[in-house]
């Protein structure tokens, strides 16, 4: 499997509770994108993160959410208390480190995120 | 910043017949467009791209043309299958100081019907 994987594909909060998305980017990729997608719109970059750097957060809302992408182990997008407006669909991609086509993204299947 | 607009919002076509999805970039730093389709469901797939060296790339029923001039790209697909029915997001790219971060167009859900 070398694609991008994202779990779990589906997730259910009620308001308040943490949310923790998880990617783990294609073999040999070391950069990775979190984007949001609300019911019939486009990708909103959220977060652009290489190991153990976030390189671009210009799209996260300031409080509640947070990324990281650890040394070992996949990126988590982490969304604490959230709210009715927070449901959508979070997909994460990814980029190779070094090479012709650095800048070509590849996306995994999503996550689901609604809140009750 | 940049700013892509997609046209149209919704495109219903014939089988067999041709589909076009027009895209307009405001940045004229960009450099890097790729185009995507998203399965319901699904998240999206690269299906074709083109750098701003170039002004047109075919890969079998799907060709892109990019004029760097007007700003504008377009996605072309011929033959059309019900298979094709899907949304298609276009996205431009501007590449400097190692960061890649795309603005997408809002999307074009392309109906094929049998």
């Amino acid at each position: 499997n070398a694609g991008v994987m994202q779990n779990p594909r589906h997730l259910v909060r009620r308001r308040g509770q943490e949310a923790r998305l998880r990617c783990s980017p294609m073999k040999g990729h070391s950069h990775v994108y979190w984007y949001r997608q609300l019911p019939e719109e486009g990708l909103k970059f959220m977060v652009y993160l290489q190991k153990e750097n976030i390189i671009d957060e210009s799209g996260m809302p300031k409080e509640r959410f947070s990324a990281e992408f650890p040394k070992e182990g996949p990126s988590i997008l982490r969304i604490q208390q959230v709210v009715r407006g927070d449901s959508a669909a979070y997909f994460c991609a990814s980029s190779a480190l070094a090479g012709v086509r650095t800048d070509t993204q590849y996306f995994g299947p999503g996550t689901r995120l609604t809140v009750l | 910043g940049e700013n892509v607009e997609q046209h149209p919002s919704t495109l219903s076509v014939q089988e067999g017949d041709s589909a076009v999805i027009k895209c307009t970039y405001s940045d004229s730093a960009s450099n890097y467009f790729p185009w995507y389709k998203q399965e319901l469901g699904k998240g999206p797939q690269l299906i074709i791209d083109i750098r701003s060296n170039v002004g047109e790339k075919k890969d079998q029923r799907i060709a892109v043309t990019l004029n760097k001039t007007a700003k504008h790209f377009s996605l072309h697909i011929t033959e059309t299958q019900p298979e094709d029915s899907a949304v298609y997001f276009c996205a431009a790219i501007t590449t400097r100081g190692g960061s890649y971060i795309p603005t997408f167009g809002r999307g074009t859900s392309l109906i094929v019907h049998p």
